[in-house]
């Protein structure tokens, strides 16, 4: 079955540290995405990927890198993260011929 | 750029009504639109998709048609029920292929006994 598992499913971070979400897909999809969940906001891109050791910028990419090392792994990386970063993620992935598939998401609390 | 519009935040109902939720979207491309459904705590589940103007798609009672001429997909279903209190997200995509989607702010549907 499609999977895409991510990592940790909750986080507690402080000002000025750095965070790293982890996302897994078991499905052989070529594209994957990071999305992050703010209320009233929906859903906004943050970065995806089309292949391996390459990404390219979403929507909101300011604060944010990505990192996708091998086609089933997408990272997502705060280097100094802050406190508007609080907010649910969520790696999502597609093969591009159907609606992407997501994952469970993670709840970053920056403090 | 484009958009995409939910004006309702909240809509609350009684178990067995009808419901209709709005959605209506800017893109100068031939879209993709897509119904995400998001419980408590899960993942967003993809609900419907279209892409055939004026086509009614459906999928677990719930239908929508995608109408061009007026930028618009609403999501709608004759009888809710209770399992169906969720967070409803509208979302479109420009283009076929790489999947950007773009998000309404979503309305999240309550129903009552």
């Amino acid at each position: 079955e499609a999977a895409v598992t991510q990592s940790p499913r909750s986080k507690v971070a402080v000002t000025g540290g750095k965070v790293t979400l982890s996302c897994h897909q078991t499905n052989n999809h070529d594209y994957m995405y990071w999305y992050r969940q703010d209320t009233g906001h929906g859903l906004r891109l943050i970065h995806y990927s089309y292949v391996a050791d390459s990404t390219e910028k979403g929507d909101i990419p300011d604060g944010y890198k990505a990192s996708r090392p091998s086609q089933e792994n997408f990272s997502l990386i705060l280097e100094l993260a802050s406190l508007s970063q609080t907010a649910v993620y969520f790696c999502a992935s597609s093969d591009g011929s159907q609606a992407p598939l997501f994952g469970e998401g993670t709840r970053l609390s920056v403090l | 750029g484009d958009s995409v519009t939910q004006t309702e935040g909240l809509v609350t109902l009684t178990k067995g009504l009808p419901v209709m939720l709005n959605c209506t979207y800017q893109t100068t491309y031939s879209p993709f639109l897509f119904w995400y459904v998001q419980h408590l705590n899960e993942a967003p589940k993809l609900l419907l998709k279209s892409s055939t103007d004026n086509k009614r798609t459906e999928h677990q009672g719930f239908y929508a048609t995608l109408h061009k001429s007026s930028s618009s997909f609403h999501l709608q279903k004759s009888s809710v029920q209770l399992s169906d209190s969720a967070l409803y997200f509208c979302a479109l995509s420009p283009s076929s292929g790489s999947w950007q989607l773009i998000f309404g702010s979503g309305t999240q549907l309550t129903v009552m006994p």
